[in-house]
């Protein structure tokens, strides 16, 4: 069964130093990678995904993430966070072109920039 | 552009009472909806998604139903609302396919008493 870990429930830094926000997956197969940002009480936006070819995904706000096959992670980064960086992310997983391939979610990293 | 709506924002009903959420998308045809369930503001449960009009899967048992009656409406019901169906409720939309990300409505925040 396909799974999504996100070791870390919070994570803090003060602004201006780099956001990183940790992503694990567990799949039987080639996986596709998203990550998301909600923030309070607001439905979730998509930042990037990784689908195929070059490793390091450039998204939205400056955010990037890198896929590592060897150590089946997909690590969100950002070199000098905000405070408006502040929220809940997740990552997510899907599987191949299937009708109906649902998207599943890891439990969430809230990051909080001071 | 695609638009997906989500309402009511917030709600609270009584134990026993009925539900109904509503989810309509905007500016795209035959997309995939999904219902999702947010507990306490953390990790996403999905509930229902359905691939074309009348057609439902139930990711989990309990006490609530989806419908979706029209292409780009997604109905969330309850017969008999429960204390544990409390919980932020997300609806989605997509393409069909893995590589294509889901894009969110704004979410009902449903307290039930």
């Amino acid at each position: 069964a396909q799974s999504v870990a996100q070791p870390e429930d919070q994570v803090n830094v003060a602004e201006g130093n780099p956001l990183t926000v940790k992503c694990t997956y567990s799949v039987s197969g080639n996986p596709y990678l998203f990550w998301y940002v909600q923030y309070p009480n607001r439905g979730l936006q998509f930042l990037l995904k990784y689908i195929t070819g070059d490793n390091l995904v450039k998204g939205s706000y400056g955010f990037e993430a890198e896929f590592n096959k060897s150590q089946t992670s997909f690590h969100l980064k950002k070199p000098s966070a905000l405070v408006s960086d502040s929220a809940l992310y997740f990552c997510a997983v899907s599987l191949a072109n299937q009708a109906g391939t649902s998207l599943i979610f890891g439990k969430g990293t809230t990051f909080s920039v001071s | 552009s695609q638009t997906i709506h989500q309402w009511p924002a917030t709600l609270v009903q009584p134990v026993g009472s009925p539900l109904s959420l509503e989810c309509t998308v905007e500016g795209t045809s035959n997309p995939n909806l999904y219902w999702y369930r947010q507990a306490a503001g953390r990790g996403l449960q999905l509930l229902f998604y359905s691939v074309g009009i009348g057609q439902i899967s139930s990711e989990v048992p309990q006490n609530l139903s989806a419908s979706r009656p029209q292409d780009r409406q997604f109905i969330l019901s309850s017969k008999k609302l429960l204390l544990s169906d409390s919980g932020f409720y997300l609806c989605a939309w997509k393409f069909g396919g893995g590589s294509t990300e889901a894009f969110f409505g704004q979410g009902t925040r449903l307290t039930v008493v």
